[in-house]
């Protein structure tokens, strides 16, 4: 069965630093989602992208965040200065059709800000 | 925009028993309500999901039901086995809206010998 696959699987970075969630959605989903949950919490929307460009975006995801389909199939998230609330679990989530499809997640990317 | 609440926080029950989990959502709009099971450290897998035109969904030993005058739908999984302990989040679609998945709060379930 397809899974949504992501890398690194854990990612340690200092204040201030860029990083960079990779992720490669289900081969034939066209809408990928980024999600967050801090540690404890509940899990919160980020951003979706179909088409080439956000479909939506949260509060949360300002102009740190920025996401990206640098190819056919890999859909990654940037965060360009990290802070130390940036610490969480990121999820990269996709689906074939917006209307009651199923969101499939990856195994998500822990990152911890020193 | 959507709000959805989730309760109770922390469940624990006896193996055999059921258990019952409640969440209720704000916006009209949302039409899609999936459960995702989440063990510690992984990623949420979907359960069981129910949509806006049906009242109740089961598949084997959970199910599903929605109450959309109330705003409100529960999960509801009988006979429970210890491997059903984890957190289980209710969440919120509105299909004509982005499709992004509103979130509860989460419920921890522990499922005792």
């Amino acid at each position: 069965e397809p899974e949504v696959t992501q890398t690194p699987s854990h990612q340690v970075t200092q204040m201030g630093q860029e990083v960079i969630l990779r992720c490669v959605p289900i081969s034939n989903h066209l809408y990928f989602y980024w999600y967050r949950q801090i540690l404890g919490q509940k899990v919160e929307f980020l951003v979706s992208f179909y088409n080439n460009e956000i479909s939506e975006k949260s509060e949360i995801f300002d102009d740190q965040f920025s996401v990206e389909r640098p190819d056919g199939s890999n859909f990654t998230l940037k965060i360009r200065s990290t802070k130390l609330e940036d610490s969480a679990m990121y999820f990269c989530a996709s689906n074939g059709i917006p209307f009651g499809e199923t969101q499939y997640f990856g195994p998500g990317t822990r990152l911890l800000v020193l | 925009g959507e709000n959805v609440e989730q309760h109770p926080s922390t469940l624990s029950v006896q193996e055999g028993d059921s258990a019952v989990i409640k969440c209720t959502y704000s916006d009209s709009a949302s039409n899609y309500f999936p459960w995702y099971k989440q063990e510690l450290g992984k990623r949420p897998q979907l359960i069981i999901d129910i949509r806006s035109n049906v009242g109740e969904k089961k598949d084997q030993r959970i199910a599903v039901t929605l109450n959309k005058t109330a705003k409100h739908f529960s999960l509801h999984i009988t006979e429970t086995q210890p491997e059903d302990s984890a957190v289980y989040f209710c969440a919120a679609v509105n299909r004509g809206g982005g499709n992004k998945l509103t979130f509860g709060t989460g419920t921890q379930l522990k499922v005792e010998l």
